[in-house]
């Protein structure tokens, strides 16, 4: 079955550390990938995705993710954390299909502590 | 900036009974879908709507549960007998082309009891 790895359940880092999420899915065939962010008491608002072209995609707010197809991966960095990064992140896979048929990952949670 | 609404924020229903979980997606969309998300888990894909009719659905979505799009701005998720495991948070989300990103709305807490 069709299915997103998201290594990490929580994270906790310092402001300006550096981040770096892992997301893995299982092979399928073409993928189109995604970043959600989910603030607290907040929707899901997407950060970037990866549709085709250049595999390394800069979105909001820093951050950056890239596609490494060999390792079926899709992990988000951003350099710099800040205190208002604090907040779930999920990665999500669409295989090929309605680009709203996402697979998602459990997520991933950022506490950062000023 | 346009939002998908999502009403009630948080519905508390008896087991047995039946729900309807609402959704206003952005206007100009034309592709609906109903996540949701059990606490602690994954976020699940439920259900794709198109040109008034399911595209896709999962294998959550079986016969208790179906979706409307009653007047040209709701689109709604029905539960017909509501059982203590479909206690969750449900998304609703819209994209104007299959090829774009969905946008999420803020999610109904749907609690059985």
């Amino acid at each position: 079955a069709q299915s997103v790895s998201q290594h990490n359940h929580h994270v906790i880092l310092s402001e300006a550390a550096s981040l770096e999420l892992g997301c893995n899915y299982s092979y399928g065939g073409t993928v189109n990938l995604f970043w959600y962010v989910q603030y607290p008491g907040q929707h899901l608002q997407l950060l970037l995705k990866y549709f085709s072209g250049d595999p390394l995609v800069k979105g909001i707010k820093g951050f950056e993710a890239e596609f490494i197809k060999s390792k079926f991966s899709f992990n988000l960095r951003k350099p710099s954390v800040q205190w208002s990064d604090t907040a779930e992140y999920f990665c999500a896979v669409n295989y090929g299909g309605s680009q709203g048929n996402l697979i998602f990952g459990k997520g991933t949670k950022l506490s950062v502590k000023p | 900036e346009p939002e998908v609404t999502q009403t009630p924020s948080h519905q508390v229903t008896q087991m047995g009974q039946e729900v309807i979980l609402r959704c206003v997606p952005i206007s100009n969309h034309l592709y609906f879908y109903w996540y949701r998300q059990i606490l602690g888990q994954k976020v699940e894909f439920l259900v794709s709507f198109y040109n008034n009719e399911i595209s896709e659905k999962s294998e959550i979505f079986d016969d208790q549960f179906s979706v409307e799009r009653p007047d040209g701005s709701n689109f709604t998720l029905k539960i017909r007998s509501t059982k203590l495991e479909d206690s969750a948070m449900y998304f609703c989300a819209s994209s104007d082309d299959r090829n774009t990103e969905a946008f999420f709305g803020q999610g109904t807490r749907l609690t059985v009891v």
